[in-house]
């Protein structure tokens, strides 16, 4: 159990055009979703808290205009990247908290999109 | 704010037992976690220590020193396929926000 599956796993797209990423966790229904960024040998940055139903939360010095982030329902967030530029590829990883977790902050990981922009 | 130290690199041979250490400044604490992650491949949940002590699942024991600020994650009979990255990370308030260490990278050679 406690899956969460993204699409698309991978994608090439060029500058200046848009790029949605989708999360869904697929037996479990998710009240807060997390979108994470990674680059090469580095750590997990967190980018945004998703809430179902409410706008995300973004972290410090992330831009809530080209990060766009629906979670629409207990399912299904999406991270869209608007106007794309080279430096925005990168490796996204979204996870998610299952409904009534209550003490347990395991989160059930993605397995993440590899963006490269050209 | 929040931060979490580890080392960024661990070497060990196959069967041995190798401990990486994660140490903490948090201004509140809700407890640390340990994840695994594959080259390419999303992390995978470990453990969790909300209280002080050890935890055991398997091969993998976490430990939690909370007056310390300290905590280490030990694995034992290691294998090939334990070669991965490990990171710390503690929750960041209740609402699971999650904060993550820089990561060890842990190569297990023959």
């Amino acid at each position: 159990g406690a899956v969460v599956s993204q699409h698309p796993s991978r994608v090439i797209c060029k500058s200046g055009t848009s790029v949605k990423i989708e999360c869904r966790s697929l037996d479990f229904q998710a009240t807060t979703m997390f979108w994470y960024r990674q680059f090469p040998k580095k750590s997990l940055m967190l980018m945004a808290t998703s809430n179902e139903g409410s706008k995300a939360t973004y972290e410090q010095g992330v831009e809530k205009d080209k990060f766009l982030i629906n979670h629409a329902s207990l399912t299904l967030s999406t991270l869209t990247v608007t106007s794309a530029h080279p430096e925005d590829s990168s490796f996204y990883i979204c996870s998610a908290r299952a409904l009534g977790q209550g003490q347990s902050y395991e989160q059930y990981f993605g397995p993440g999109t590899r963006l490269t922009v050209t | 704010g929040q931060s979490l130290e580890q080392p960024s690199e661990v070497t060990a041979v196959e069967g041995a037992i190798v401990q990486i250490n994660c140490t903490y400044q948090t201004s509140g604490f809700y407890g640390l976690s340990w994840y695994q992650q594959h080259d390419g491949g999303a992390p995978t949940f470990l453990s969790y220590n909300g209280l002080d002590g050890l935890e055991e699942t398997g091969r993998f024991s976490s430990f939690l020193s909370r007056s310390d600020s300290y905590g280490y994650l030990l694995l034992q009979e290691l294998q090939m396929k334990d070669s991965a990255s490990y990171f710390c990370a503690a929750p960041h308030n209740q609402g699971g926000k999650l904060i993550f260490g820089q990561g060890t990278e842990l190569s297990v050679k023959p």
